[in-house]
């Protein structure tokens, strides 16, 4: 069985600072994995995936992702804050075969300027 | 990218009416759909997963006959929500997904409110 956990449910950082969201997953299979971007009232944006290739994943808007098999981590960094990166961030797994993704719960991400 | 349209982006109706949500990818054929249900503050929760030409597997606890959900064609999806009370009030995301190795394309979702 897969699932996703994302600790910390509301993040807040200052403009110009670190962003770290924590996404942990299990997975009885190689997973593959992504991060989207929700904004109030809209759907989900992929920011970036991984899918075995180079576990630094690079993704849109400077954000990027390491893969960890030895921690089961997927955690979401970006150097510096904007406001504009103020969002829900979901992190989800999936097999890779088609088959449904697993969503956490979530993150909200406060920018503080 | 590829670009989902879903439409309408919101709607507001009175409790018995029936709603009808549009899905439809742009610029790419789909193989499988996805239709979440999101409450306030809270992650997707998965409805119902269908491939085209088949009928739509529904998640537990999700009742098929009160959501109806017609994967039309490889690029079109609806869902019906008939005979809506407030309780279904939500927003409503589709989803698709281009490939097995592939992410899902989200739509901008459906804002219902049920009066």
């Amino acid at each position: 069985a897969q699932s996703v956990t994302q600790l910390g449910s509301h993040v807040s950082v200052s403009e110009g600072a670190l962003v770290l969201l924590r996404c942990n997953y299990s997975s009885s299979v190689p997973p593959y994995l992504f991060w989207y971007v929700q904004y109030p009232n809209q759907g989900l944006q992929l920011l970036l995936k991984y899918t075995s290739a180079a576990t630094l994943v690079k993704g849109i808007n400077g954000f990027e992702a390491e893969f960890k098999k030895s921690e089961t981590s997927f955690h979401l960094t970006k150097p510096s804050a904007h406001m504009s990166d103020a969002a829900e961030y979901f992190c989800a797994v999936s097999e890779g075969t088609g088959n449904q993704f697993y969503f956490g719960t979530g993150t909200s991400l406060t920018v503080i300027p | 990218g590829a670009v989902v349209s879903q439409h309408p982006s919101r709607v507001i109706c009175k409790s018995g009416t029936s709603v009808k949500i549009e899905c439809r990818s742009l610029d790419f054929q789909a193989t499988t759909m996805f239709w979440y249900r999101q409450f306030p503050k809270q992650s997707l929760m998965l409805m119902a997963t269908s491939n085209e030409g088949s009928k739509a597997t529904y998640e537990q606890g999700v009742e098929k006959d009160k959501f109806l959900i017609n994967h039309a064609s490889l690029t079109l999806s609806t869902l019906t929500v008939t005979s809506a009370h407030p309780e279904d009030s939500s927003f409503y995301i589709c989803s698709f997904l281009q490939g097995s190795d592939q992410p899902q394309h989200f739509g901008d979702g459906t804002r219902l409110s049920i009066l």
